[in-house]
């Protein structure tokens, strides 16, 4: 079954404990990305990674870090998280970008935070 | 101006009416364009997805495609209750990886 999982679902923390939200396919994807959403804001880019090795800036990336280091992989880690960074979190995959008729994205299940 | 333009409703509609979504963006280069839908508390899920200038039907779904005036919309024919949801559009801007999506427009179908 094609999937994009993500763990944890759920997390409560506090101010500056690092974290690390992952998120794997089994699709053999070669696009990934990662949002967040909070109310009145709607959907966010924060990053996002056209293959192995390759990892691009969305709208805000501030606070974030991500990795690429094999293709099924996605993490987005909180290095200091604020509480500023409560939210809930999308991983999203696509087979890839041609530049002019994009896959669409598959979203994986969510994961909220709270950052207290 | 926002990239990407939704009006956020609620739009209602009776059971069994059309239900007319519309989306502007502002990046004329933009190539892609996507409509998803969300319930609450879930993932978005992909609806269509339209890349040229007309009409694309999937069923009781049909999105329209406006380049040249920069509009997108999304029609849903015989609404029925459980189309209650948040639609989002999302546009693809030109030469990047990224993906705008609109605040969505909430859609109420009233039996």
């Amino acid at each position: 079954e094609a999937q994009v999982t993500q763990n944890p679902r759920y997390l409560i923390t506090v101010t500056g404990k690092k974290l690390t939200v992952t998120c794997s396919q089994n699709m053999n994807h070669e696009y990934m990305s990662w949002y967040r959403q909070d109310p009145g804001l709607g959907l966010r880019q924060i990053y996002y990674s056209m293959n192995v090795e390759v990892t691009d800036k969305g709208d805000v990336p501030e606070g974030y870090k991500v990795s690429r280091k094999e293709k099924r992989n996605f993490p987005l880690i909180l290095e200091s998280p604020s509480p500023n960074q409560t939210s809930l979190y999308f991983c999203a995959t696509a087979p890839r970008l041609t530049g002019s008729s994009n896959q669409p994205q598959h979203f994986g299940d969510g994961t909220r935070l709270s950052i207290l | 101006q926002k990239e990407v333009e939704q009006n956020s409703g609620p739009l209602s509609v009776p059971e069994g009416a059309i239900a007319s979504l519309n989306c502007t963006y502002s990046d004329r280069g933009s190539q892609s364009f996507f409509w998803y839908r969300q319930y609450s508390g879930k993932s978005p899920e992909l609806i269509m997805s339209i890349y040229s200038n007309g009409d694309k039907e999937d069923g009781r779904f049909t999105a329209q495609l406006n380049k040249a005036s920069q509009y997108v919309s999304l029609l849903i024919r015989d609404s029925q209750p459980s189309d209650s949801a948040t639609y989002l559009c999302a546009v693809t801007p030109s030469n990047t990886g990224k993906l705008i999506f609109g605040q969505g427009t909430t859609l109420q179908v009233k039996p």
